[in-house]
């Protein structure tokens, strides 16, 4: 079983639309978590980290649930450029920083 | 401030011959990753770096990959004997240390093994 699992979509949605991801995990243990967002043909970006409280960063919401193991990211009100793949991402190892990637979630907004 | 960049951006090369690939990390970051994406892949660890610090090789695929970092701060991959599944993008990052520090990835190195 992959240590992180996403739907690879494509999610394909108007704009103006709520769409929403969700990512499971499989070790019990993971302590830190991150939505990347990734351009066609660019490096990752942080887009935002994930907190047991959930948080939000303007239209994005992020939000994690231990007892179930799964990180979700809701887009509200879609843009053209909300178009890329989005990835769940966690610490392998919190003391080196290593990041484990899931395969990605591809958005495509339409006009 | 400049930001990590890695070179070649492209490179194409025969099965059997060894490549080096180059990153140069954002100046004063003291923790380095490397990272492979391969198509249809997610990105998967490599190896890192931090400080002085042995290496953690625990993700190079095979005895054929290896790296160095000079320095304390530019890195580079090398593989040798390169097999056509070794065609991927190769990622670097820098952090300003290891642990809980955000990453910032450069463009990376395309690969492509004939």
């Amino acid at each position: 079983r992959k240590e992180v699992e996403q739907d690879p979509g494509p999610f394909n949605v108007p704009e103006g639309a709520t769409v929403a991801f969700n990512c499971t995990y499989s070790n019990s243990a993971s302590q830190s978590f991150f939505w990347y967002r990734q351009d066609c043909r660019k490096e990752p970006k942080l887009l935002m980290s994930v907190y047991s409280s959930g948080n939000e960063d303007g239209r994005f919401t992020a939000q994690l649930n231990r007892a179930s193991q799964y990180i979700s990211l809701l887009i509200r009100d879609s843009k053209l450029s909300d178009s890329a793949t989005y990835l769940c991402v966690l610490y392998g190892s919190s003391n080196t920083g290593k990041l484990i990637f899931g395969q990605g979630t591809t958005l495509q907004v339409k006009p | 401030g400049a930001g990590v960049s890695q070179s070649p951006s492209n490179k194409v090369t025969e099965k059997g011959k060894d490549v080096e690939l180059r990153c140069d990390p954002i100046s004063g970051h003291t923790a380095l990753y490397w990272y492979r994406q391969s198509l249809g892949q997610g990105l998967e660890f490599l190896i890192y770096f931090q400080g002085n610090s042995a290496p953690d090789k625990s993700g190079l695929p095979s005895d054929r990959f290896s790296a160095e970092r000079t320095g304390g701060s530019v890195s580079t991959l090398t593989i040798q004997r390169t097999q056509q599944e070794d065609s991927a993008v190769y990622l670097c990052a820098s952090s300003q240390s290891g642990g809980s520090y955000e990453q910032y990835f450069g463009p990376g190195t395309r690969l492509t093994v004939t």
